[in-house]
């Protein structure tokens, strides 16, 4: 079956502008999460959906940043009035389920430049 | 709070040398640990896991065990290929929780 696909692969962007990013998970995986990866960097948690829920949403940098999942299937995740240091690789991935045993697959990320 | 510390890189070796990349974690309750593999132009897959103390967890010729009394999951393999470049990241995620921390991430490089 298809994996965790992300859209656009690669998105340059100027500063103050806003951007949206999709992910579609894999059919049936109700745990979705968006993770940010700088260069050079760890992955960083920024938000996690079970359903279209988001009972954590502390790994937001700012409120420039929000998420949203539909239909326990595609989310997006928007951010607003972008700055330099938004620039990074934003990573998404699903699982089963919300179970720490459970892994996660990732999908091949969106590469977001900010000029 | 929960943490993962993992070895700096990049680690260079030799194709058939032995690989041993440290991981260390911090965390609250009894997580599952996870090593994460990210080859190049492709996107991360999980290796191997581990989910209770004394846990080996093993695929593709590497081998991490879970020990509870010092904290680690270090990955071991005894002899690399230059099919193993690539980044790897040591993970937790706590039990009862949903958040997967990640480590910084070691890129090795394997030369022929």
């Amino acid at each position: 079956g298809a994996g965790v696909s992300q859209s656009p692969s690669n998105k340059v962007t100027e500063k103050g502008k806003d951007v949206e990013l999709r992910c579609d998970p894999i059919s049936g995986h109700t745990a979705l999460y968006w993770y940010r990866q700088s260069l050079g960097q760890g992955l960083e948690f920024l938000i996690y959906f079970q359903g279209n829920s988001a009972p954590d949403k502390s790994g937001l940098p700012s409120d420039r940043f929000s998420a949203e999942r539909t239909g326990g299937s595609v989310s997006t995740l928007t951010i607003q009035r972008t700055q330099q240091e938004d620039s990074a690789v934003y990573l998404c991935a699903s699982s089963l389920g919300e179970s720490s045993y459970n892994e996660q697959f990732f999908g091949p990320g969106t590469r977001l430049t900010v000029l | 709070g929960d943490s993962v510390t993992q070895m700096e890189g990049p680690v260079t070796l030799s194709e058939e040398a032995c690989l041993t990349i440290n991981c260390t974690y911090t965390a609250t309750g009894y997580p599952s640990l996870f090593w994460y593999v990210q080859y190049p132009g492709e996107g991360l897959q999980l290796l191997l896991k581990a989910t209770k103390a004394d846990d080996k967890g093993s695929n593709k010729g590497f081998e991490a065990t879970y020990r509870k009394e010092t904290t680690s999951f270090h990955l071991e393999k005894g002899s690399v290929q230059v099919s193993d470049s690539a980044v790897y990241f040591c993970a937790l995620s706590v039990s009862g929780g949903f958040k997967t921390i990640f480590g910084a991430g070691t890129r090795l490089f394997v030369k022929a």
